[in-house]
């Protein structure tokens, strides 16, 4: 069965700072990796979806790559500001398990201002 | 702007009663899915469907059912509410592949 890890479960930077958080899975079958923030009390609202046979996408401050055969994605954030301060989370979907999703626990991030 | 949207945000419930949450998408999604998130144990999938009418077994689907009349609505349904119930519970919906995946605000249960 798929694994997702997210390590370190929680960070915290000072504001400006560049950062990286890390999303590692076991099987590297994957259909798609998606990244998502959320807020305390609410929602996952999606920030970027990588496709399998991409290596990154970007928005904005974010850029997110992958590499498929180690098994691995980073969510680079540049510029960190405190409106970034959330849990992101990570998710793969397989090619032989239809549609489920498969989640990692989380990153929790505050920023300092 | 795509939506899913969960009908109530906090609900507090007597145990054995009747729970149904709500959730419907504007977004003409083939997947709709309900999971629910505690804290330590990250999100856990209690049922999808992926058609008007069918429905799957998540990972943790005792306690619970649910229905999809139609293609926009997919409703959880806790037979009789037990305080190991109390949860944050979360609707989803994607396209088939699947696609992107986008949730509502989540549903906020207390089980007293």
């Amino acid at each position: 069965k798929q694994e997702v890890t997210q390590i370190p479960a929680a960070l915290s930077v000072p504001e400006g700072e560049n950062l990286v958080l890390n999303c590692s899975f076991t099987d590297s079958a994957i259909y798609n990796l998606q990244w998502f923030r959320q807020d305390p009390g609410k929602g996952l609202t999606s920030l970027l979806l990588i496709q399998s046979s991409q290596r990154e996408q970007t928005s904005g401050r974010l850029n997110a790559s992958l590499d498929k055969s180690s098994g691995r994605s980073t969510l680079y954030i540049a510029a960190s500001q405190p409106g970034d301060s959330a849990t992101y989370l990570c998710a793969v979907s397989m090619v032989n398990t239809g549609n489920q999703f498969y989640f990692g626990t989380g990153t929790s991030l505050t920023v300092i201002p | 702007d795509v939506k899913v949207t969960q009908s109530s945000r906090y609900l507090v419930k007597r145990t054995g009663e009747k729970v149904f949450l709500e959730c419907v998408q504007d977004m003409d999604h083939e997947n709709m899915f309900w999971y629910r998130q505690d804290p330590g144990l990250g999100l856990r999938l209690i049922y999808f469907s992926y058609d008007v009418k069918m429905k799957e077994k998540g990972d943790i689907p005792e306690g619970y059912s649910v229905s999809r009349e139609k293609k926009e609505r997919f409703s959880l349904i806790l037979e009789s509410a037990s305080t190991n119930q109390t949860s944050m519970y979360l609707c989803a919906s994607s396209r088939p592949g699947p696609g992107e995946l986008f949730f509502g605000e989540g549903s906020r249960l207390t089980v007293l």
